[in-house]
């Protein structure tokens, strides 16, 4: 079966602009999450979303936001971009958290390379 | 609240030895717990998770983990080094509540020949 898609791998941006990243689920997976790696934070939750409804947020300031649309893809955007943004963005599936971790766990994206100029 | 603490951030082992990677968490459920590989410039991949059946768990590429509730464990092993498996190496807890992964800081294996 298809992974889980991210678009796109790499960005360039310069401080001040907005970014929008996409994420495309594994076909049946309901469950989305996001996770920023930097070397100086590692791996930071952003937030997840299930059946369009964002369950939870990370301690993120408002400047990070998503969104998941009714066939599960879901996007998330950064505005006003800070140089401390430049960060791997991570994608994860999975059938639904409670329900779906002992079939299939969370599968990940290969990522979105931001850099921020 | 849950959390995980790697206790290695760098290991270095001989191809063909066995590796060890430690790790302890902290949950106020049943945790869920897995052990995720990242090779550079790529994404996480999924070695092995735990989710309260068995406590010793086996996953992918040799690699295998005991869940030690006692001594709230969750370390990695793998018999014979590979230099294959040099990569960085996340444990994860999660729990069904609040439908987040919380990660460690990553354990860095290097492979020596």
């Amino acid at each position: 079966k298809a992974g889980v898609t991210q678009t796109p791998r790499y960005l360039i941006k310069t401080r001040g602009q907005q970014v929008t990243l996409s994420c495309s689920p594994i076909s049946g997976h309901r469950s989305v999450s996001w996770y920023q790696q930097t070397p100086g934070q590692g791996l930071q939750f952003l937030f997840e979303y299930f059946s369009e409804t964002q369950r939870n947020k990370g301690n993120f300031p408002g400047r990070f936001s998503g969104r998941q649309f009714s066939n599960s893809r879901s996007e998330m955007n950064v505005s006003t971009l800070e140089l401390g943004d430049s960060a791997l963005y991570l994608c994860a599936s999975s059938l639904a958290p409670g329900q779906g971790i002992e079939v299939d766990g969370y599968t990940f994206g290969s990522g979105t390379r931001l850099t921020v100029v | 609240a849950q959390s995980v603490t790697q206790l290695d951030s760098h290991v270095s082992v001989s191809e063909g030895t066995p590796v060890l990677l430690r790790c302890n968490y902290s949950s106020s459920y049943s945790p869920s717990l897995f052990w995720y590989v990242q090779h550079p410039n790529k994404g996480l991949q999924l070695l092995l998770k735990y989710t309260s059946a068995a406590t010793l768990v086996k996953g992918i590429n040799g690699f295998e983990a005991e869940f030690k509730k006692s001594e709230t464990s969750f370390h990695l092993t793998k018999p014979s080094a590979h230099m294959s498996d040099a990569a960085e190496y996340f444990c994860v807890v999660s729990d069904q509540n609040d439908y987040k992964l919380s990660f460690g800081a990553g354990t860095t294996v290097t492979v020596r020949a």
